[in-house]
């Protein structure tokens, strides 16, 4: 089955930097990948996804980059603001039955 | 459009009780999936149910099963409750499933089992 790590569980940064967080997969033949956000008290709320036959995407002050060769997700985050406070989780599907499998999530801490 | 709706909210149990929990998708999606959240394992995969059939599954004990019906709603039941079934549970809908598409997830419902 799939696993997929954290590299951080904890980022901070200071508000208008970038922010970086990033996920590692196992299984070469997982597909889709996308990434979450989760504020306090709330479900998962999509932020960006990207298939296998890219290596970039970009969305509004977020892009996600996908290294196949060492199986690695990023999520970059531009000019960082007090609102993208909250935990970011990847998730990677493998086209298999398992389903969706899920990073634990890093908390991304904006500092004023 | 309304959002994935989930209740009820909060729900507080006693070890070897059942629990149902409810899931109304957005309208027009048809499939919903069901994921445990806790500080110690983070998201979990529980199922994936399409078209009122269970299609995906993930690494859960029989205690965990669920169901979807004719308008799509969904529930989820847990028999025999144990006290690590103490989580967050959220349902999330998409229209064709989980494998490639975005999810839209419900706020979840809060389950204590003491």
């Amino acid at each position: 089955g799939e696993s997929v790590g954290l590299h951080l569980p904890t980022l901070s940064v200071q508000e208008g930097d970038n922010s970086i967080i990033n996920c590692a997969y196992s299984n070469s033949a997982s597909d889709y990948f996308i990434w979450y956000k989760q504020e306090s008290g709330k479900g998962p709320q999509f932020i960006i996804d990207i298939r296998s036959n890219m290596d970039k995407r970009q969305g509004q002050r977020v892009t996600v980059l996908l290294n196949k060769t060492v199986k690695h997700l990023s999520l970059q985050i531009a000019a960082t603001q007090p609102g993208d406070s909250a935990v970011y989780f990847c998730a990677v599907s493998g086209g298999g039955a398992d389903g969706l499998t899920f990073g634990k999530g890093t908390h991304l801490i904006i500092q004023p | 459009k309304a959002g994935v709706t989930q209740t009820p909210r909060y729900l507080i149990k006693t070890r070897g009780q059942q629990v149902t929990l409810s899931c109304s998708p957005i309208s027009g999606h048809r499939s919903v999936s069901w994921y445990q959240q806790t500080p110690g394992q983070g998201l979990q995969f529980l199922f994936e149910y399409f078209s009122e059939t269970q299609r995906n599954k993930g690494n859960f004990p029989g205690r965990f099963s669920g169901r979807q019906f004719s308008n799509s709603r969904s529930e989820m039941n847990v028999s025999t409750l144990e006290l690590g079934d103490s989580a967050l549970y959220l349902c999330a809908s998409s229209l064709q499933g989980v494998m490639n598409e975005k999810l839209f997830f419900g706020s979840g419902t809060q389950l204590s089992v003491l």
